[in-house]
Order: structure tokens, then sequence, then C-alpha cells
């Protein structure tokens, strides 16, 4: 099946800081990727669609400043989180949909494995 | 906006027993898919639906879309251990909106 590879799995920084999140699609091509973040006992926000070659598309009320995401090749897309404070600690997590797959609107998300982020 | 709505929040069963989990959304969907999350894992896509009406099975598992595109329900029979876990509809229009999941635990 497709692989989707996230990493760091886990970080913990300072406030202040900027942290980068990579998400790689690593048997396939995909032109979109999607961010989610999830906070405890709870679904899946969607935070942007990362469009490869174009800027992204940021949902209502998440901070396009704040939550750089940048999708510079057909293989990679990646979140940085600027100047991190304690309450945008989370789990974040990447999807990428493989071309050819869809039969329907939306391809099937093949997702990494998420990244934990803790800012102190 | 698109909401979808899924219940309950938890299910706990002995194992053997049956579980199902409902979806419903506010508008009519393109299509709805059904994910699972195991602990301290990522979602993984387990099925697609398209047609109104449509239902499908993976050995114990039923999945089923409403006619009016508006529902679904996930269905696992004589469940197991193994079946832990926290179980995702997202319905697709525009875009693919989660559910906030319906945790399973399973009492061996």
């Amino acid at each position: 099946g497709a692989v989707v590879s996230q990493h760091p799995s886990r970080v913990i920084c300072k406030s202040g800081t900027s942290v980068k999140i990579e998400c790689r699609s690593l048997d396939f091509q995909a032109t979109t990727m999607f961010w989610y973040r999830q906070f405890p006992k709870q679904s899946l926000m969607l935070m942007a669609t990362s469009n490869e070659g174009s800027k992204a598309t940021y949902e209502q009320g998440v901070e396009k400043d704040k939550f750089l995401i940048n999708h510079a090749s057909l293989t990679l897309s990646t979140l940085t989180v600027t100047s991190a404070h304690p309450e945008d600690s989370s789990f974040y997590i990447c999807s990428a949909e493989k071309p050819g797959t869809a039969i329907s609107y939306n391809s099937p998300l093949h997702f990494g494995n998420g990244t934990r982020l803790t800012v102190t | 906006g698109q909401q979808v709505m899924q219940i309950p929040q938890y299910q706990h069963v002995q194992e053997g027993e049956d579980f199902t989990t409902y979806c419903n959304s506010s508008t009519t969907l393109s299509n709805i898919q059904w994910y699972k999350q195991r602990p301290g894992g990522h979602p993984v896509f387990l099925i697609q639906l398209v047609k109104s009406g449509e239902v499908k099975k993976q050995k114990r598992l039923t999945f089923q879309f409403g006619e009016a595109k508006k529902n679904s329900s996930l269905h696992i029979t004589a469940t197991q251990t193994t079946d832990v876990g926290t179980y995702f509809c997202a319905g697709g229009s525009e875009k693919l909106v989660f559910g906030k999941g319906t945790k399973l635990t399973v009492n061996p």
C-alpha cells in the first residue's frame, strides 16, 4: 500500500522557537497533501491543503503566517510552526492522496504517523 | 458549513459482541469514507462508499451508505480484541470532513 512518512514523530521545543515537520510520499507522487491537527479524544481538524507548486489553502481560523506550508516537490510537503507557544502543543498529522485511486470527488487518504509537538 | 456527526463517542463491548457506529451529515455527500486509528497510531483507510444505499462488506465489517447519502454506518460482527481503536467516518463533498470518531474498546 501507499506509504507516507512523517518526521519527526515527536518534538519538544521552547516557546518562541520554530519547528518544521516533514511529510513525504514514499512510493507515489502527491500533488495534494493535507495537514491536520488532532486534539486528545477529538477528531482530525483540517488545517490546510498543500498543493505542489502553488500556495497552500488554509481553513478558516488557521493563521497562515503561523503555520507555514511548503510543497516544493511532488513527494514532500513541510509544515513549519513559527514562534511556537504552549497552546500549539498538539498532534499534527499529514495525509496525501494517491493519484488514480479516486472513484469519487475525494481520493482515499494515506496518513503519516503524525508528530507529537510539545511546546514548553 | 458541512458538519459530520458521529455516535456514539465511546463503546465498550465484550469480545464476541457486535458493534455499530453511526455517521450523519448535515448535507448530501458525494461519498463517505471510513478510517480506523489504533491507539498511538495514525488513521488507516478502510473503505469508500459512493452510491446511494450501497452496502459493502469486509470480513466481519459491514458498511452502509444511506439512500439519501446523508448517513452511514459501520457494523462489526462478533468483535475481537484486534478491533480496538477509534473509527472515523469522513464525509466528502468539496473536501473531506471527519466525524469525531467512535472509540471502541473490547473486553476479552
